[in-house]
């Protein structure tokens, strides 16, 4: 079955550093990956969107890769603020359509 | 601005009752997604509609979980009967299939049965 993994345990980095998260998943051929955040008590909000044919996306001071051989997504933050913490939640969307399906995500504390 | 509207935001009810969950999309958005949240399952699919129609709910509990769109503006998520393990954040979202860009989320609804 479809499987997509994230970091379970909480990435704690220091202000100014760069995070590094982590997204694989098995059994899946997505036509995009998004990378998504989430603060408590709201919902998902959209960050960047990596299509299949591109290796690397860049916005502002987040970048994604994209390896489909590998079926593995990095995501990394560079200098990293406290207000940068959150969830991030990688999710894949299908070729077939729109379906899009969601990791359990990675939490972040960046300490300031 | 252009946002997805859940209600009610939170809901309480017996254990054994119907709950219904009400979601506006964007307009002129044609996809609506429902995900159930859970710290042990994470955010899961249970269902999503293009142009109304159902495309995929093999996410989501038969027996006591029905999802609808009345028109374009409605999409309505019941729970007949509920039960305890159904407590979860509920959340829906829109986008648009043309795109496929990205899905935009409402503030979720959060159920707990008791």
């Amino acid at each position: 079955s479809q499987k997509i993994e994230q970091n379970s345990e909480a990435l704690n980095i220091q202000e100014g550093k760069t995070a590094t998260l982590t997204c694989n998943y098995t059994n899946y051929s997505p036509a995009y990956l998004q990378w998504y955040r989430q603060d408590p008590g709201r919902g998902p909000v959209f960050l960047l969107l990596i299509r299949e044919n591109e290796k690397e996306k860049r916005k502002e001071r987040l970048k994604v890769t994209f390896d489909t051989t590998l079926k593995q997504s990095l995501f990394h933050i560079t200098a990293s603020q406290p207000a940068d913490s959150a969830t991030y939640l990688c999710a894949l969307v299908g070729t077939g359509g729109f379906k899009t399906i969601f990791g359990a995500g990675t939490r972040l504390f960046v300490k300031a | 601005d252009a946002r997805v509207t859940q209600t009610p935001r939170h809901k309480v009810t017996e254990m054994g009752q119907e709950v219904t969950m009400r979601c506006q999309p964007i307009l002129g958005h044609n996809t609506v997604f429902w995900y159930r949240q859970t710290m042990m399952q994470g955010l899961e699919l249970l269902a999503y509609f293009r142009n109304r129609a159902p495309l995929d709910d093999s996410g989501m509990p038969k027996d006591r979980f029905s999802a609808e769109m009345p028109d374009a503006t409605l999409a309505t998520l019941k729970i007949q009967p509920s039960e305890p393990r159904d407590s979860a954040v509920y959340f829906c979202a829109s986008g648009l299939a043309r795109l496929r860009t990205e899905a935009f989320f409402g503030q979720g609804t959060r159920l707990t049965v008791v």
